[in-house]
């Protein structure tokens, strides 16, 4: 079973569309829950990280938010640049704190 | 700029051959890993490094092996005896193993079997 779990795995919207792309953990024991940007053939590129249920981080059409067990990233009014997968990686208290990933939502813009 | 700088960008390996993929950073940063994606899977963990001369196995270390003989430098090399090498390699580093920041990766290395 999947410590991490991101939802849908695809999706495709029309440019203007706001959607959101959820990620989920089962493990307790918070320290971080980051996500990333993966555009095809390229390293992931960080976007935010957030630390404690209530959070919220904002960057252009991007917000990420946090519960107790679940992160929304929410898109508004997307456009086609915004396609991409966004992977979400969570790190718990435990063990070598290294994040674990989820495998991704892959995000399909339309013009 | 700062970052980390992967090559090559492709990669062939022959039947019983071993290939090492480069990885550098010059973000001054301690900690150094290795990652393996695959379509529809999520990153997994190959090795892991918190500092010079150490390394640890992670998830799916079987047919890899590391050094860091350098803070900038932490190659893989993917052995013969890693039967279904054909994946695309992430290396990614962060100021400190625990240290609750993000990671910096690479652009990735993707390696193909002939």
């Amino acid at each position: 079973e999947d410590q991490v779990t991101q939802s849908p795995e695809a999706l495709r919207l029309q440019e203007g569309e706001s959607s959101s792309l959820n990620c989920s953990y089962t493990v307790s024991g918070l320290r971080g829950l980051f996500w990333y940007r993966q555009d095809p053939g390229k390293g992931p590129e960080f976007l935010f990280t957030l630390y404690s249920a209530g959070e919220e981080k904002e960057k252009e059409r991007l917000k990420a938010t946090l519960t107790k067990k679940e992160s929304f990233l929410h898109i508004t009014a997307p456009k086609p640049e915004d396609s991409a997968t966004y992977l979400c990686a969570v790190s718990f208290s435990g063990g070598s704190y290294i994040p674990t990933f989820g495998r991704g939502t892959s995000l399909i813009v339309h013009p | 700029d700062g970052g980390i700088t992967q090559s090559p960008k492709y990669l062939f390996r022959k039947e019983g051959q071993n290939v090492t993929l480069s990885c550098e950073q010059n973000l001054n940063h301690d900690a150094m890993y290795w990652y393996r994606q695959d379509p529809g899977q999520g990153l997994r963990l190959i090795y892991y490094s918190q500092i010079v001369n150490d390394f640890q196995k992670g998830d799916i270390a079987e047919g890899y092996s590391v050094s860091r003989e350098k803070k900038e430098s932490f190659p893989l090399t993917v052995t013969s005896a890693q039967k279904n090498p054909t994946a695309f390699y992430l290396c990614a580093s962060s100021r400190q193993l625990g240290s609750n920041q993000p990671q910096h990766f690479g652009d990735g290395t993707r390696l193909s079997i002939l």
